[in-house]
């Protein structure tokens, strides 16, 4: 089946930028996404990003998707405290009936 | 419209018992999702529903598994002679179908320990 991998922890900084990444394996896919899980909370969507793109801006959020390497990452510029989460990718497409493809979620740890 | 809502929130139960989640979507959503999450892993799927229909279900659900959503609203997940492996957060999410982009908006989920 289709795969989706992330590392499972990052560290940075407070102020400094962060960049998650993320890599999968489904050729066909048509959306892919960002969500955040904070603690006691549900996910949430943080962005977007459709295939035919290869890249998103949406305030201190960049997406960049390469599609040739199967590569998408989610910059998030001035790292703050409140961005502590995890942050999970996923994918989705006509092939897996557009159900969501998810990795394994990155821990964003921010070092004061 | 506070988004979706799970109960209850946590639950303990004793091994071989059953037990019922309950997920209110938001209320125009069509699209409703079961997953199962476990500590340090992404969401896995379990069912989905497009109004009252179940339209698939994953192929790792066991039979001790049934949800339902009769009126095309709330939905009910039930497990069966429950077992330790069961433990875990269970989500809900739902979705318009007609957003072509399909964001799913999730629960707090309800968390099972079974003894």
């Amino acid at each position: 089946g289709e795969d989706v991998e992330q590392s499972l922890f990052l560290s940075v900084r407070e102020g400094d930028s962060s960049v998650i990444n993320c890599t999968y394996t489904d050729s066909s896919s048509t959306y892919l996404y960002w969500y955040k899980q904070e603690p006691g909370a549900g996910l949430q969507l943080l962005t977007y990003i459709f295939s035919n793109m290869d890249m998103k801006q949406d305030q201190r959020l960049t997406v960049l998707l390469n599609k040739k390497d199967k590569h998408l990452s989610l910059r998030i510029a001035d790292t703050q405290t409140g961005d502590s989460a995890i942050y999970f990718c996923a994918e989705t497409s006509m092939d897996s009936n557009y159900q969501l493809i998810w990795g394994a979620g990155t821990k964003l740890i921010i070092k004061p | 419209d506070t988004g979706v809502s799970q109960n209850p929130r946590h639950k303990i139960t004793k091994r071989g018992q059953n037990v019922t989640f309950r997920c209110d979507p938001i209320s125009e959503h069509n699209r409703l999702y079961w997953y199962r999450q476990t500590l340090g892993q992404g969401p896995e799927f379990l069912t989905y529903f497009q109004n009252e229909a179940q339209l698939e279900k994953s192929r790792l659900l066991s039979d001790r598994f049934s949800a339902e959503r009769p009126k095309g609203s709330f939905s009910t997940l039930e497990i069966q002679r429950t077992e330790q492996g069961d433990s875990a957060m269970y989500l809900c999410a739902s979705s318009l179908a007609a957003l072509s982009y399909n964001e799913q908006f999730f629960g707090p989920g309800t968390r099972l320990t079974v003894l």
